[in-house]
């Protein structure tokens, strides 16, 4: 069963760069069928998709984050990656990976999700 | 972005109740469209995909309907663990984009 882990610092400071690790069990992150997404939810706000990455490393992000993040791949860990730079105080949201499959673009698995505040 | 609008915000049901939840398209996105659940504290739950397709798993309570720019997502007997929040979310183009939810409470 394929399952999805979200690891990193709970809190950032203002400015500073956000990172975060999903680690990918009971699959490959190597599947041709799959991008891998990093998506976040503010508190008590709607979903926003940040980016997604494929198995080669190549990469789509939202234009309104793009100046901002890299998102990256490691075959060798079944790992992907998530770095926000410079973020503000509305970058705190709870971050969610998830597989995205490649035929009608849906998220199929989630990762529990971690809350990343951004504070001082 | 192509903006999704769901309605309503919030409703009120009982169990056994059949039970509605529209969602608008800003744009003609054709039948790319995803329906998920989320309950509080929990990461969403994929329900349907392309519309009209349930996911694997998914009780067949829930269907979904629509095209171009109207959808909607049906529950036809309202259990108890369906008191959620129901988002849709757009696939036809990147950035993906998802409506702010529709809160299902029990009357």
């Amino acid at each position: 069963q394929l399952q999805l882990q979200e690891s990193g610092p709970g809190l950032v400071k203002p400015s500073e760069t956000l990172s975060l690790t999903c680690t990918v069990s009971g699959g490959s992150i190597s599947s041709t069928t799959y991008y891998w997404a990093w998506i976040r939810q503010p508190p008590g706000k709607q979903l926003e998709w940040i980016g997604s990455v494929y198995y080669s490393g190549s990469t789509y992000y939202n234009p309104s984050l793009k100046s901002r993040v890299t998102i990256s791949v490691d075959t060798s860990k079944n790992q992907f990656s998530l770095k926000l730079s410079s973020t503000p105080a509305a970058d705190t949201a709870v971050y969610f990976c998830a597989r995205l499959h490649s035929n009608t673009w849906y998220f199929d698995n989630w990762g529990q999700g971690t809350l990343v505040t951004v504070s001082s | 972005d192509i903006q999704m609008t769901q309605s309503p915000s919030s409703l009120s049901a009982s169990v056994g109740d059949r039970v509605t939840i529209t969602c608008r398209a800003s744009q003609n996105i054709t039948n790319y469209l995803v329906w998920y659940q989320q309950k509080p504290g929990k990461a969403p739950k994929l329900l349907i995909y392309a519309a009209s397709s349930l996911q694997s798993g998914v009780p067949s309570r829930f269907s979904g309907s629509g095209s171009v720019t109207a959808f909607t997502l049906t529950i036809s007997s309202l259990q108890p663990e369906d008191f959620a929040t129901y988002s849709c979310q757009q696939s036809y183009r990147t950035p993906y984009t998802f409506g702010r939810g529709t809160k299902v409470e029990i009357k």
